[in-house]
């Protein structure tokens, strides 16, 4: 079965500054989706960034990046330029590839609460 | 389109009671999703759906019951709720295939306290 494991509960960055959120992985797939997914104080959950495994090539969505190293199974994000509303619980999340049955359930890892400095 | 709804958003019951949490997605997904979110525990799927009139366990199915009589509508019920079952849930719907990237689309949460 596979797990997610982010080993941040908390992180803190300053206003403007750059954040790295870690998220490692198992998996015995070759292919499948990895995620990331904001949560603010609404609760509403908020997909963020999304990569294919069979992508050698890092995902980008405006300010926000990530680092995938299949081999290592790794997939950190990468907030740049943070803002006050970045400020949220950020999830990675596993999927694998497929659409029978679980295949198409999300698995999510425990979160991280990220804080943003004025 | 509204999405992802769910109906209450709140609710307080008493050890013992019963009540069903009402999810609608008006985006002709086959996919439905129930979660529990507690702290520290992310969220953990309770029960699925792959479609119309199906229903499958998820990792924490114990003690709730779904029901898909509509694709549009997910039911989730608790017969007899108890304390270990307050927590925030979310349901979310997913479409078959979308050029193999679709994601879940969430609803905004509901918030159970059982006393």
């Amino acid at each position: 079965a596979q797990t997610v494991t982010q080993s941040q509960p908390e992180m803190s960055v300053q206003e403007a500054e750059t954040v790295t959120l870690s998220c490692t992985y198992d998996t015995s797939e070759s292919d499948y989706y990895l995620f990331w997914y904001k949560q603010p104080p609404s609760r509403q959950m908020i997909l963020v960034i999304r990569q294919e495994a069979y992508k050698q090539q890092n995902a980008t969505e405006n300010r926000f990046s990530v680092n995938f190293q299949k081999a290592a199974k790794s997939f950190s994000l990468k907030i740049s330029d943070s803002q006050l509303g970045d400020a949220a619980m950020y999830f990675c999340a596993y999927r694998s590839v497929g659409y029978g049955g679980s295949q198409g359930n999300l698995i999510f890892g425990k979160g991280t609460k990220l804080s943003v400095k004025p | 389109n509204a999405g992802v709804t769910q109906t209450p958003k709140f609710r307080v019951l008493k050890t013992g009671q019963s009540m069903t949490l009402l999810c609608a997605q008006d985006m002709n997904h086959e996919y439905m999703y129930w979660y529990r979110q507690d702290p520290g525990m992310g969220l953990r799927l309770i029960h699925y759906s792959v479609g119309e009139g199906t229903t499958a366990k998820g990792e924490v199915p114990d003690g709730y019951n779904v029901s898909r009589l509509k694709k549009q509508n997910f039911l989730l019920g608790l017969e007899s709720a108890a304390p270990s079952q307050t927590s925030v849930y979310f349901c979310a719907s997913k479409p078959l295939r979308a050029g193999g990237r679709e994601t879940q689309y969430f609803g905004p949460g509901t918030r159970l306290l059982v006393l």
